[in-house]
This record gives C-alpha cells, sequence and structure tokens, in this order.
C-alpha cells in the first residue's frame, strides 16, 4: 500500500531565506506526486504536481519540487520564502485505479515565517 | 466555476444528535471524496464515488457514519449518533476520472468544522 512521510512536524525560517520541505513516499509503481497547502481555516490548493517527465516541476507562488526515484522522494522547494508562506504543507501520493483515483497524504509540515 | 462548495461551514451539535454534511462538485466531475482532518489522525479518506458510485468506503469509522450521492451534483455524510470523538473538520473534493490512464488533481471545498458537545 502507498504511504508518505513528512519528516517534519514543524519547520521555522526566516523571511527572504530558502526553504525545503520533505517528503518521503512508498509505492510500487510509478506514482503521482502532489503538494497541497493549507492556510488556518482553509481548504487544501494544488501547489504543483509530478506525473512523468522532467522530474523538477515548477507549481504556484514560486515553488518547486524534484520527484528522485532513486531516494523516494519528492521535496518542496523555495528559494526566498515570504510571510504569507506561512501554512501547513502536505504531500500526497496517488494511485490511479479502475475507478477513481485515491489520494494519500503525510501528516502535513507546519511552516512558520519569522521576520 | 464556483469550485467545490461545502454547508454549512460550521456545525455544533449535542452528542447523539443527527449531523448531515453536504457537498457539490465542480460540475463535469465524476469522483468524489470526503476526507476528515483532526490532529491525531491528519487526513484520512473516508468514502470515495464515482460517477455516483461508492468505490471505496474502508475508511469509513464505524456503522454511525454513512455517505450518499444521489446525483452528479449533491452527496452528503451523515452522522448519526454523533459523538464528541467525531469532532474534525471534514472536507469534500471532486475530481475528474478518466480511467488508469488519466490522473487528474482533487479539488477542495473549504471544509465542515464539526464540533460535538
Amino acid at each position: 500500500a502507498q504511504s508518505v512521510t513528512q519528516p517534519d512536524i514543524h519547520i521555522t525560517v526566516s523571511e527572504g531565506a530558502s526553504l525545503e520541505l520533505r517528503c518521503n513516499y512508498s509505492y510500487g509503481a510509478t506514482p503521482y506526486l502532489f503538494w497541497y497547502v493549507q492556510s488556518p481555516g482553509q481548504g487544501l490548493q494544488l501547489l504543483l504536481k509530478y506525473f512523468s517527465g522532467d522530474t523538477l516541476v515548477q507549481g504556484i507562488k514560486g515553488f518547486e519540487a524534484e520527484f528522485k526515484r532513486s531516494q523516494s522522494s519528492f521535496n518542496l522547494r523555495k528559494p526566498s520564502v515570504h510571510w504569507s508562506d506561512a501554512a501547513e504543507y502536505f504531500c500526497a501520493v496517488g494511485a490511479s485505479m479502475e475507478y477513481g483515483n485515491k489520494l494519500v497524504f503525510g501528516a502535513g509540515t507546519i511552516l512558520r515565517v519569522k521576520s | 466555476d464556483a469550485g467545490v462548495i461545502q454547508s454549512p461551514r460550521h456545525e455544533v451539535t449535542e452528542m447523539g444528535q443527527e449531523v448531515t454534511l453536504r457537498c457539490k462538485p465542480i460540475s463535469g466531475h465524476n469522483s468524489l471524496f470526503w476526507y476528515r482532518q483532526t490532529m491525531m489522525r491528519g487526513l484520512e479518506l473516508l468514502i470515495y464515488f464515482n460517477n455516483n458510485v461508492p468505490i471505496d468506503d474502508s475508511g469509513m469509522p464505524e456503522d454511525r457514519f454513512s455517505a450518499k450521492m444521489p446525483n452528479a451534483s449533491f452527496s452528503t455524510l451523515k452522522i448519526q449518533p454523533s459523538e464528541p470523538r467525531d469532532s474534525a473538520v471534514y472536507f469534500c473534493a471532486s475530481s475528474l476520472s478518466l480511467g488508469t490512464s488519466n490522473y487528474n488533481e482533487q479539488f477542495f471545498g473549504p471544509g465542515t468544522r464539526l464540533t460535538v458537545l
């Protein structure tokens, strides 16, 4: 069965500093990988996704992620964090099934941004 | 498009009462998902529908929980009777699923925050 591990529960970075959020997945086939962001009191918004092709994917809000099959990782990065990036970030792996698709989420990483 | 619509946004009820959460998926989407989010367990998939048919309800915690999708534009999640441990945020999401050769993202609603006293 597929699973996702986000080893960092909380991360604090200074505004303007670079950011990397870690994600490791377990899935037998080629994974569909996602990063979602959740602001307080809001639903989840898709940041970016990886299906195939170029292993470095660009998303919204200046985020990017790199798929590394050898490490079973899909880490999220941003070169310069803004205070508005403070939120909870979820990595997810998708399983394409005969009927519909399922997402399995990691536990999430809470990002705090200090000025 | 208005996105996924959920109602109510907040619900406070007393233990033992029936609770019904509602979801309107994005028009044209054929898959619908109900998730529950708690501090202890994170995001859990409760059930998902494809073309209005329940496909996998293995995440439904117990018989007190039931979900229906009478048509392509409406779904309900019902808890009867409710208990304090059901307090959580419940999300509905929808996507367009075209079989194993295609995978489309899930779009999430704003959630319903349920508090059972």
